[in-house]
């Protein structure tokens, strides 16, 4: 059964830092593309940033862009997501979620789903 | 990348069909087969339930099915049940490594 397990999340007061954490079992973590998709309270789907299954390119959305830093440690089964200079428009819940290609963008579905991190970005 | 439109609601009655269209531009919708479709319901995440325009992942009911005309994407619900109730969102390639996803519609089941 794939299961993501994000952690990391919480209050983070505004220009602050935090590291999103998203450890992954079930499949062969090696070999797909992954992504971060958020959500703001209320709100609909942004999609944010992606990684190659060998980690060798990344997007990032322009919203985030110069401030978020996605990495992945296949040794450790687990996705990260650096995110600095936050702000309160960064306040939402945060998922990780596996592609079902090894490849991301033409052709990439997010066939699986954490259940998600909230960060609140206040002071 | 602006979001793909969306309608707010829609409502059916179990058993009724109902529709859910997600339109774009020939950038994302119209230019690519690449359109799925994800549920939610009230605080869990989202899951897949449409890809490719019209593909089912594995233990997706066949009540649910996807097409795209033109720069419009559709999802069709047919013989809806309670559970069907949720949000959902559709999700389309849009060039240049990006997702790009719809605004959401709320189902709701009458």
């Amino acid at each position: 059964e794939v299961q993501l397990v994000e952690s990391g999340g919480g209050l983070v007061q505004p220009g602050g830092s935090l590291r999103l954490s998203c450890s992954a079992s079930g499949f062969t973590f090696r070999s797909y593309a992954l992504h971060w998709v958020r959500q703001a309270p209320g709100k609909g789907l942004e999609y944010l940033s992606a990684i190659s299954a060998n980690g060798g390119s990344t997007y990032y959305a322009d919203s985030v862009k110069g401030r978020f830093t996605i990495s992945r440690d296949d040794s450790k089964n687990t996705l990260y997501l650096q995110m600095s200079s936050l702000r309160a428009e960064d306040s939402a819940v945060y998922y990780c979620v596996k592609d079902a290609l090894y490849y991301y963008g033409s052709g990439s579905y997010l066939d699986y789903w954490g259940q998600g991190t909230l960060v609140t970005v206040s002071s | 990348q602006s979001a793909l439109t969306q309608p707010r609601s829609v409502s059916g009655s179990p058993g009724q069909s109902v529709t859910i269209s997600c339109t774009g531009t020939i950038s994302d919708v119209g230019g690519y087969n690449y359109v799925s479709w994800y549920q939610q319901h009230p605080g869990k995440a989202p899951k897949l339930m449409i890809y490719d325009v019209s593909k089912w992942p594995s233990g997706v009911p066949d009540r649910f099915s996807g097409s795209k005309s033109g720069n419009t994407a559709s999802l069709t619900i047919s013989g809806l049940q309670a559970e069907d109730e949720a949000d959902y969102y559709c999700c389309s390639y849009a060039g240049s490594y990006t997702l790009v996803f719809g605004g959401g519609t709320t189902l709701t089941v009458l």
